[in-house]
């Protein structure tokens, strides 16, 4: 019984490249959630996506960065030119719809990213 | 503006004994609360939730209290043990699948 799977779990890159952030979701769930934490901070909310659609972007810088959930594989936080500000640890979470009146998110481990 | 917050940016509790983290909230469209544990270099892990309709659940040795009145929640650990360290997130949601929103954290050391 597979939980959230995020790869990479370290993820290197020097100013102005890209980088792509994976997530697998737990079987059977269809919402992913993707969350930011800088040191001492608490998890601070990105995008809120279902299969092939984005449902709420509200935290999400408006330049560099987007996302994605295909039919098919898992969702990608992708990070255009990348600044030293953008380092920190990057969770995914989903959930399953409809789960009785709770409406836990399930966390992977975390990609954190260091921009050198 | 925090609408989460955990005013104890740490706590340190003798094994065997209670251990009480509060979170206070600002938005009254807030819902459903969790509680969420976290290891270093581990994501967070789903420990406790409570919905709006009640003011206490309980699991094994945690129990959530929730008072709306004073918008305030609290996470009880009895009897806290040396593995219940951790940093402690609370995390609010305004219903359904929408996105939470997490306090900064509490950093429990349970000293054995």
């Amino acid at each position: 019984n597979a939980g959230v799977m995020q790869n990479p779990r370290h993820l290197v890159r020097r100013r102005g490249q890209e980088a792509r952030l994976r997530c697998s979701p737990m079987k059977g769930h269809s919402h992913v959630y993707w969350y930011r934490q800088l040191p001492e901070e608490g998890l601070k909310f990105m995008v809120y996506l279902q299969k092939e659609n984005i449902i709420d972007e509200s935290g999400m810088p408006k330049e560099r960065f987007s996302a994605e959930f295909p039919k098919e594989g898992p969702s990608i936080l992708r990070i255009q030119q990348v600044v030293r500000g953008d380092s920190a640890a990057y969770f995914c979470a989903s959930s399953l719809i409809g789960q009785g009146i709770s409406y836990e998110q399930y966390f992977g481990p975390g990609t954190r990213l260091t921009v050198t | 503006d925090q609408q989460v917050k955990q005013n104890s940016p740490s706590l340190s509790v003798q094994e065997g004994r209670i251990s009480i983290l509060n979170c206070d909230y600002t938005n009254s469209m807030f819902d459903y609360f969790l509680w969420y544990k976290k290891y270093p270099a581990e994501g967070p892990t789903f420990l406790i939730s409570i919905s709006s309709i009640k003011d206490k659940n309980e699991d094994g040795r945690f129990t959530v209290f929730l008072n709306k009145s004073a918008k305030h929640l609290s996470l009880h650990i009895v009897p806290s043990q040396p593995g219940d360290s951790a940093v402690y997130f609370c995390a609010a949601s305004g219903g359904g699948n929408t996105p939470l929103v997490f306090g900064k954290g509490t950093r429990l050391s349970v000293i054995a």
